[in-house]
């Protein structure tokens, strides 16, 4: 039974540019989460998915933006990269979106910005 | 303001120790907490889970305790091993914030032979 699969693993971009990470939640699981975790912090929410829908977001701009489809899996797009986008980008899956519910996180992917 | 808070940053113990890692969090309205693993470079593995009307978890060698009164929750390990070493991060859902997990900024274990 495959875990939560990101996709890629690692990537180098330029400030301007944008990109898109993509998530495979694990088997059963309907709820996408995605964290951003910058080098030596704890990840930080950036939005959760559920029903193709943004359920919660927290404190990041505009150019985080996010997409959920009907198979459940998501894509998360970065616009107008800056140097400090730069981190590792965690995605979660769980059934359902309640608190109750355990997270099943994915290996991240790993986005340097020059 | 709800935020996580973890003590000591770092730590390093002698293969064998029994050592205790903290954690605590500003809003007693706390949901749930959960404690995870993370190896360097590496996503996150869940240790364990503790719901709010629990008081702890155990799991092998690990015990998760969670004081909501005081707003804190330890993480024991017993009988370290090397292989123990990892960073470990805390994390809670807050009432009213069901769909988010807030983590602390992780404690990083090195347990040397």
């Amino acid at each position: 039974d495959a875990g939560v699969t990101q996709s890629p693993t690692h990537l180098i971009k330029t400030r301007g540019q944008q990109v898109t990470l993509r998530c495979s939640p694990k088997s059963g699981h309907d709820t996408v989460s995605w964290y951003q975790q910058a080098l030596g912090q704890g990840p930080q929410f950036i939005f959760q998915y559920y029903e193709e829908e943004e359920r919660q977001r927290g404190n990041f701009p505009d150019r985080f933006s996010g997409h959920q489809f009907p198979n459940y899996s998501s894509e998360l797009n970065v616009n107008a990269l800056l140097l400090g986008d730069s981190a590792l980008y965690l995605c979660a899956s769980s059934r359902g979106p309640s608190g109750a519910n355990v997270l099943t996180f994915g290996a991240g992917s790993r986005l340097t910005v020059l | 303001k709800q935020e996580v808070t973890q003590i000591p940053a770092a730590l390093s113990v002698p293969e064998g120790e029994n050592l205790v890692l903290n954690c605590s969090f500003t809003d007693s309205a706390i949901y749930n907490l959960q404690w995870f693993r993370q190896d360097p470079g590496k996503g996150l593995t869940s240790l364990l889970l503790i719901q709010s009307s629990q008081r702890e978890q155990t799991s092998g060698r690990l015990n998760a305790s969670l004081d909501k009164s005081s707003g804190r929750s330890t993480l024991y390990i017993a009988a370290s091993q090397p292989g123990d070493s990892a960073t470990y991060l805390c994390a809670s859902w807050f009432s009213g914030g069901y769909n988010k997990l807030i983590f602390g900024a992780g404690t990083r274990l090195a347990v040397h032979p």
